[in-house]
């Protein structure tokens, strides 16, 4: 089975200031990777994936994340952050080529101050 | 496209009722999955879907049932409502196991059991 592990509960941070997400995972297969964000009040957003191919992946909003497979890990990163990226974040994972589910991590609170 | 479609959006409970949350999609998507988030504890998959007719469990099944009669509906029964099911519901879906789509998931069910 699959698992992700989001160490940081909660990261504060002021704006234009740059972040980054912790995201690490665990499985004895390969696995694709994602990150959504949560909104306040809102259902899950997609803001990019990590299928194959190059490592580091871009995606909505001017986030990325790099694949490191020897670390097991998927982090995300934003160079400058912005009031409006005050949101939950959540890394999961899939086993790959298969009907399986996605796994979540716990989620990581980014809040953002001036 | 309404993409997912959950209602109603929030709900109270008395320990012992019954209710069914809905979830809709139009998107001609085969599979679809039910999730409750729970403060700190990230998603919980409590069943999931392959197609109409098809369901199982998963991570958090009891006290919960579904059905899948159309492509298009899922919905999510709640025989004796406890306080244990306070949260919030989410259901998702996605066309196949090609999941270079990721997961499109409803705004959520808020729902308080008292």
């Amino acid at each position: 089975a699959q698992s992700v592990t989001q160490l940081d509960s909660q990261v504060p941070v002021f704006e234009e200031a740059p972040v980054e997400l912790r995201c690490n995972y665990s499985s004895s297969v390969s696995v694709y990777l994602f990150w959504y964000v949560q909104y306040p009040n809102q259902g899950l957003q997609l803001l990019l994936k990590y299928l194959s191919g190059s490592t580091l992946v871009k995606g909505i909003n001017g986030f990325e994340a790099e694949f490191n497979k020897s670390q097991t890990s998927f982090h995300l990163r934003k160079p400058s952050v912005h009031i409006s990226d005050t949101a939950e974040y959540f890394c999961a994972v899939i086993r790959t080529g298969t009907a399986s589910k996605l796994t979540f991590g716990t989620g990581t609170r980014l809040q953002v101050t001036l | 496209n309404a993409g997912v479609t959950q209602t109603p959006k929030f709900r109270i409970l008395k320990i012992g009722q019954s209710m069914t949350l809905q979830c809709a999609q139009d998107m001609n998507h085969n599979y679809m999955y039910w999730y409750r988030q729970d403060p700190g504890m990230g998603l919980k998959l409590i069943y999931y879907s392959v197609g109409a007719g098809i369901t199982d469990k998963g991570e958090v099944p009891n006290g919960y049932n579904v059905s899948r009669s159309t492509t298009e509906d899922f919905p999510l029964r709640l025989e004796l409502a406890a306080p244990s099911q306070t949260s919030v519901y989410f259901c998702a879906s996605t066309p196949s196991f090609e999941i270079n789509y990721g997961y499109t998931f409803g705004s959520g069910t808020r729902l308080t059991v008292v």
